[in-house]
């Protein structure tokens, strides 16, 4: 069981958007920075978004994100076959002392 | 080039220790926060140490008590003492550059551990 909730799957078609939600508690997301990794299979996960809404240098403005409360949200515009990867959220817990995920979620694109 | 490569993976039994290494290149390990978090076959990532300045660790539940978060900062790298192995700590361990409240920027290629009889 995550302390981070995610969906297990989301989908869509090529060229639509996609939003992966990512919700916590005040101990975490509701106080801290929300990070998104993108990992494909058999790979290392790749910081995709920081500090709740920045990217990294090289990550392409089809990827967003947002945090409201103790919630958090990925945005994937433009969808290309090659964004199936998993995707997970992760923060800082201040209560547990803990570094906490989500449990990950499958981009499928149709 | 920033890089981390992780070493010491393997098969050990149940009970048994393993220790890992994550050598970096391109910064410095001693001046940055540095975690190591695991994936277990088939599953999602969890969160394992953080280690930052001289004393400060922490770890998850799962593990506290039988792993140690170091680093060797002449030989600029980080390590895990991973000791009473069990079944479940069973996945591919990566470090990673940052954690706490820090992003984790870069990451290591993993390296395997099995425990198992």
């Amino acid at each position: 069981q995550s302390v981070l909730t995610q969906p297990p799957s989301v989908s869509a078609a090529p060229g639509q958007k996609v939003t992966v939600s990512c919700s916590g508690s005040s101990s975490n997301i509701g106080n801290n920075y929300v990070s998104w990794y993108q990992q494909f299979p058999g790979t290392a996960p790749k910081l995709l978004i920081y500090d709740n809404n920045k990217r990294p240098s090289g990550i392409p403005d089809r990827f967003s994100g947002s945090k409201s409360g103790t919630s958090a949200t990925l945005d994937i515009t433009g969808l290309q076959t090659g964004d199936e990867a998993d995707y997970y959220c992760g923060t800082w817990d201040s209560d547990l002392s803990d570094g906490v995920f989500g449990g990950g979620t499958k981009l499928t694109v149709l | 080039e920033v890089q981390l490569v992780e070493s010491g993976g393997g098969l050990v039994q149940p009970g048994g220790s393993l220790r890992l290494s994550c050598a970096a290149s391109g910064f410095t390990v001693s001046t940055n926060y540095m975690t190591w978090v695991r994936q277990a076959p088939g599953k999602g990532l969890e969160w394992v140490s953080v280690i930052y300045r001289v004393s400060s660790t922490y770890y998850a539940d799962s593990v506290g008590g039988r792993f140690t978060i170091a680093r060797d900062n002449s030989k600029n790298t980080l390590y895990l003492q991973m000791n009473s192995l069990r079944a479940e700590d069973t996945a591919i361990y990566f470090c990673a550059r940052g954690g706490h409240l820090l992003p984790m920027d870069v990451w290591g290629q993993g390296t395997t551990v099995t425990v198992s009889s």
